[in-house]
């Protein structure tokens, strides 16, 4: 199987930080994307991960466990603008990408 | 910079009607795909070209066919449209099937079939 897990929403407060969690089947992995739909527009490009560890881009930061088929979405210092689906992607074979359903993350004044 | 473009961006269809959605990419990409995006299911791929002339199946091919004469475009036919395929359509590209290298999206087309 290619499922991938995601919750299907979150709530945060501005100024906080949240975690977004993702698990995903191991067999064909080459690689992990993190990307952000805005409602109503078409989804863009946040992180890549394919090693073990975290990388960290500005308030955005992935991290990846090959061996546990797990990846996390880190956002800190939150903006109202963050509020958004969050999209967890698995590179299947080099070919195509597996999505999952989406966190749909609302971030509170 | 237009990247990726997709046509029409709306369309109401009545059911068995047929039609065509395009897309187009500027960026001399490999790679494109077609996926639809309902609620609550996330993105879902209905077929994809790993370069001109090839085509292959995802995961929700049935009812669809696709096209990729050049290699900017690759085209998404309904030839008898159902009130099942009433979503919203995104196109993407890549460049290759090099790991780091993401995938573009267009802007998208909702469809509606009545």
């Amino acid at each position: 199987g290619q499922n991938i897990d995601q919750p299907t929403e979150m709530t945060a407060t501005e100024g906080a930080i949240v975690q977004i969690n993702c698990t995903y089947q191991t067999s064909g992995f080459n690689g992990l994307f993190w990307y952000q739909q805005h409602a109503g527009e078409a989804p863009t490009f946040l992180s890549y991960n394919v090693l073990d560890g975290l990388e960290e881009k500005g308030r955005f930061s992935s991290f990846l466990s090959r061996s546990k088929g797990y990846s996390y979405l880190l956002l800190k210092e939150l903006q109202m603008k963050d509020s958004a689906s969050y999209l967890c992607a698995r590179d299947n074979y080099g070919q195509n990408f597996v999505f999952g359903p989406g966190t749909r993350l609302s971030v509170l004044p | 910079n237009a990247g990726v473009t997709q046509t029409p961006k709306f369309r109401v269809l009545k059911t068995g009607q047929s039609m065509t959605l395009l897309c187009a990419q500027d960026m001399n990409h490999e790679y494109m795909y077609w996926y639809r995006q309902d609620p609550g299911m996330g993105l879902r791929l209905i077929h994809y070209s790993v370069g001109e002339g090839t085509t292959a199946k995802g995961e929700v091919p049935d009812g669809y066919n696709v096209s990729r004469l050049k290699k900017q475009n690759f085209l998404l036919g309904l030839e008898s449209a159902a009130p099942s395929q009433t979503s919203v359509y995104f196109c993407a590209s890549r460049d290759s099937g090099q790991g780091h290298q993401p995938q573009h999206f267009g802007d998208g087309t909702r469809l509606s079939i009545l």
